[in-house]
């Protein structure tokens, strides 16, 4: 399984763009890149996904590099609720049961 | 739709004593997923299943059984708990196809 690194910790002002790095250079030509974010213990919750082409949708945006060794996670106006754990995840291939494997993510601290 | 309900919300267990947690979803979604959640942790895979009457090991499966008999249940047992099973548990449900997991509140365990 592809691994990904992401920096520990990132701050941003409220009302501006943040901007989450992920690198996972082992993924394979199959595999997804996923992002999920955590608030405050909850359940983590689905952002977005993509395996080539930059994804958007109504929370975020997602561009990932023409090798795929890496990807960037958007949120276009951050608000003091997007403060959470943001995970980016490469996504085993579904006939093995569609694992996600969570590494330890990046916090993500809006600030006013 | 309720989505992934997961029971108890809270228990606190003597090392030696057993419990089952109840997932259900009512989602109709094939595969389920037990994770698990220390300090400071991402979330750790413990057992999964792709469909009604399967079960397959995760990353962490030791100390723990599970049993799908019916797919909207995902039932994980402790059978001799232990202190270093304290954590948070979270249940998450999925489709077959490459399709997001939808995740439960979680069940705070404490074992002393």
């Amino acid at each position: 399984d592809a691994k990904t690194t992401q920096p520990t910790s990132m701050d941003c002002a409220e009302g501006r763009a943040a901007n989450l790095p992920c690198n996972h250079s082992t993924i394979s030509g199959n595999e997804y890149v996923y992002w999920y974010r955590q608030i405050h213990s909850q359940g983590p919750q689905y952002i977005i996904h993509g395996l080539k082409n930059n994804e958007t949708n109504e929370m975020a945006s997602l561009i990932i590099t023409e090798d795929r060794k890496s990807s960037t996670l958007i949120l276009p106006h951050a608000t003091l609720r997007d403060t959470a754990v943001y995970y980016c995840i490469v996504r085993v291939p579904y006939n093995q049961g569609g694992k996600l494997i969570f590494g330890q993510g990046t916090e993500l601290s809006v600030k006013p | 739709n309720a989505g992934v309900t997961q029971t108890p919300k809270f228990r606190v267990l003597k090392t030696g004593q057993s419990m089952t947690l109840l997932c259900a979803q009512d989602m109709n979604h094939e595969y389920m997923y037990w994770y698990r959640q220390d300090p400071g942790m991402g979330l750790r895979l413990i057992h999964y299943s792709v469909g009604e009457g399967t079960t397959a090991k995760g990353e962490v499966p030791d100390g723990y059984n599970v049993s799908r008999l019916k797919k909207q249940n995902f039932l994980l047992g402790l059978e001799s708990a232990a202190p270093s099973q304290t954590s948070v548990y979270f249940c998450a449900s999925g489709r077959v196809s490459l399709e997001t997991q939808y995740f439960g509140p979680g069940t705070r365990l404490l074992v002393l």
